[in-house]
């Protein structure tokens, strides 16, 4: 199946803890997102890589750390993780421009205890 | 700040009637685009309207674009439950070049009671 898929759907965890959460898409899309949807389904954007270059980074604090190790691969580690990092976590790709819309992963729902 | 909002926040209508969301957005714009999320899943891109067309049709959603008003809306004809979701409308700013940020508003939620 062609698509964005994201791992894990879930994610508990203790404060403190360092975890990560992988993305791979085989729609041969060129960009690829990370966003952050908190508990009111507001959605922003937190990092884009283009063919494996970092080309936003939206004032995240630097606890987060992309990595894309190909331009079908995004990554997304978590160091020393906090209460108010508890979102859900999804990934997304595009063609270059986005003109034909983004797709999604499934989101990986993060819960930090 | 957010670039998008959207109005109503919820909206509940019986089955067969149309539903309309409005979405207003702050800066110009390259183009605007409309996403269903289902609860507990990742957001499906629906339909895209670029700056310079100001309506589109795909199936039973019909976008408006007004780019002197900022704003836009999505209407579901002959709705059914199977529309119940959220539904986003999203906006690549002008000047943002080849990045491809989407910036979305937050989102109407729409139940489609059978």
């Amino acid at each position: 199946d062609t698509a964005v898929s994201q791992t894990p759907k879930y994610l508990v965890t203790q404060m403190g803890n360092d975890k990560s959460i992988k993305c791979e898409q085989n729609l041969g899309h060129d960009t690829m997102y990370w966003y952050k949807q908190d508990s009111k389904k507001f959605l922003k954007i937190m990092f884009s890589y283009n063919n494996k270059e970092l080309i936003i980074n939206e004032t995240v604090p630097n606890r987060f750390s992309p990595k894309s190790p190909d331009k079908a691969h995004l990554n997304l580690h978590i160091n020393s993780l906090e209460l108010g990092d508890s979102a859900v976590y999804f990934c997304a790709s595009s063609q270059t421009d986005s003109s034909y819309g983004y797709t999604f992963g499934s989101g990986t729902r993060l819960t930090v205890v | 700040s957010q670039q998008g909002e959207e109005d109503p926040q919820a909206l509940s209508i019986q089955e067969g009637e149309n539903a309309t969301m409005n979405c207003s957005y702050k800066t110009s714009i390259n183009n605007l685009q409309w996403y269903r999320q289902n609860s507990g899943r990742g957001l499906v891109h629906l339909i895209l309207i670029r700056s310079n067309e100001r309506e589109k049709h795909s199936g039973r959603l019909r976008v408006t674009l007004d780019t002197s008003k900022k704003s836009s809306s999505l209407l579901i004809t002959a709705s059914r439950a199977a529309d119940t979701a959220s539904y986003f409308c999203a906006t690549v700013p002008q000047g943002s070049g080849n990045t491809g940020k989407l910036i979305f508003g937050q989102g109407t939620t729409l139940q489609v009671k059978p």
